[in-house]
């Protein structure tokens, strides 16, 4: 079965500092992977994804993720956090059966910045 | 370019009462569509999925149910809601190798 991992519930930074919110998958096959932001009270908004190519993904707001097949990863980083960043963050996979589409997530971490 | 619009945004239901949260995407065609329900502001578990009109896959047993009427509209209903039924419901749709795109959420409180 396929799953995403987030291990941390909580992520606390301060404000100019790097961050890393951590992700580890198990899937068959080639994953497509994925990350997210939520704001509270807001539906997901799409940051990045991993389909195939370089390991080393930008995404929006600065943000980047590595994709490391042999750790199974796919931490998001971001080199310096902002205020604004502080938000719940989801790793997900696509499930590769049939032609569904489904996203498989991880519980969620919360990324606290402080000033 | 897509959008995709939820509504309504939050709803407060009496137990026992029906259910209609309605879900539409503009801007594209033949969208793979989704309803997830995330609880306590956590993970997300999706309810169902529907790669066409009438087409409609149920990913856990429940109190609910879903339509597709139209290639662009996604309902997902229930004929009694149950206290349980509270959460946060959110809408998304993709097209083939692409990432999905979800609408705004409905914030559902039975009580």
């Amino acid at each position: 079965a396929q799953s995403v991992a987030q291990p941390e519930d909580q992520v606390n930074v301060a404000e100019g500092n790097p961050l890393t919110v951590k992700c580890t998958y198990s899937v068959s096959g080639n994953p497509y992977l994925f990350w997210y932001v939520q704001y509270p009270n807001r539906g997901l908004q799409f940051l990045l994804k991993y389909i195939t190519g370089d390991n080393l993904v930008k995404g929006s707001y600065g943000f980047e993720a590595e994709f490391n097949k042999s750790q199974t990863s796919f931490h998001l980083k971001k080199p310096s956090a902002l205020v604004s960043d502080s938000a719940l963050y989801f790793c997900a996979v696509r499930d590769r059966s049939g032609n569904t589409g489904k996203l498989i997530f991880g519980q969620g971490t919360t990324l606290q910045v402080k000033p | 370019s897509q959008t995709i619009h939820q509504w309504p945004a939050t709803l407060v239901q009496p137990v026992g009462s029906p259910l209609s949260l309605e879900c539409t995407v503009e801007g594209t065609s033949n969208p793979n569509l989704y309803w997830y329900r995330q609880a306590a502001g956590r993970g997300l578990q999706l309810l169902f999925y529907s790669v066409g009109i009438g087409q409609i896959s149920s990913e856990v047993p429940q109190n609910l149910s879903a339509s597709r009427p139209q290639d662009r509209q996604f309902i997902l209903s229930s004929k009694k809601l149950l206290l349980s039924d509270s959460g946060f419901y959110l809408c998304a749709w993709r097209r083939q190798n692409t990432e999905a795109f979800f609408g705004q959420g409905t914030r559902l409180t039975v009580v």
